[in-house]
């Protein structure tokens, strides 16, 4: 596509429950990365993927988050038992180098709210 | 740990003013940052990136600058206009340890031009 798409871009979640979330990068491109941005805040690195290769998930703040692209090109965030404080704008980049910052494109996000 | 800090927080101007936005960083191990705006509902667009060797970078009546030694970056806009009027953040990429691609972000400084 032109853009990196992602969806829904609006969740509403009750406490407690499983989410997915969805982030379909250009296509071709290599790197793929998740971030988290809370309501006033910058955005905070979640988790890397090369191709379908999960390279850093450092930034994933609990065992709860999970993230993956198995064939290398949609990838899907996953949190379960979700919690208030996981309400934020989840946003995936993808740009078509490996391990570089130059040419990323973002996606409009994902807004969670979890009530 | 990198810290990005932006001053200020949320600037309103006339159109027509030249401003700048400021961005510092606590650790002057750097491979590079950019600057990004961020529209309301939007992803973010980088708008400069400055690589650590380099003082500089213009692009139209933007012009970012980098002082790598004391931890600055400054973002100038020429002859502001409404359209300018976003979040505008400044990201930090670190040259060693982490992933390769994953940037720090400071919290942004919301801009307003007003007519």
């Amino acid at each position: 596509g032109a853009g990196v798409s992602q969806s829904p871009r609006y969740k509403v979640a009750k406490r407690g429950q499983d989410v997915a979330l969805r982030c379909d990068p250009i296509s071709g491109h290599v790197s793929l990365f998740w971030y988290q941005q809370a309501l006033g805040q910058g955005p905070e690195f979640l988790t890397y993927f090369q191709n379908e290769a999960q390279l850093d998930k450092s930034g994933l703040p609990s065992d709860r988050f999970f993230a993956e692209r198995p064939e290398g090109s949609v990838s899907t965030l996953k949190i379960q038992r979700t919690q208030q404080e996981d309400s934020a704008v989840y946003l995936c980049a993808s740009n078509p180098y490996r391990g570089r910052t130059e040419g990323y494109t973002f996606g409009s996000g994902t807004r969670l709210t979890v009530v | 740990k990198q810290e990005v800090t932006q001053i200020p927080a949320a600037l309103s101007v006339p159109e027509g003013e030249n401003l700048v936005l400021n961005c510092s960083f606590t650790d002057s191990a750097i491979y590079n940052l950019q600057w990004f705006r961020q529209d309301p509902g939007k992803g973010l667009t980088s708008l400069l990136l400055i690589q650590s060797s380099q003082r500089e970078q213009t692009s139209g009546r933007l012009n970012a600058s980098l002082d790598k030694s004391s931890g600055r970056s400054t973002l100038y806009i020429a002859a502001s206009q409404p359209g300018d009027s976003a979040t505008y953040l400044c990201a930090v990429k670190r040259n060693y340890g982490g992933s390769q691609g994953n940037l720090i972000f400071g919290k942004g400084t919301k801009l307003s031009v007003k007519p």
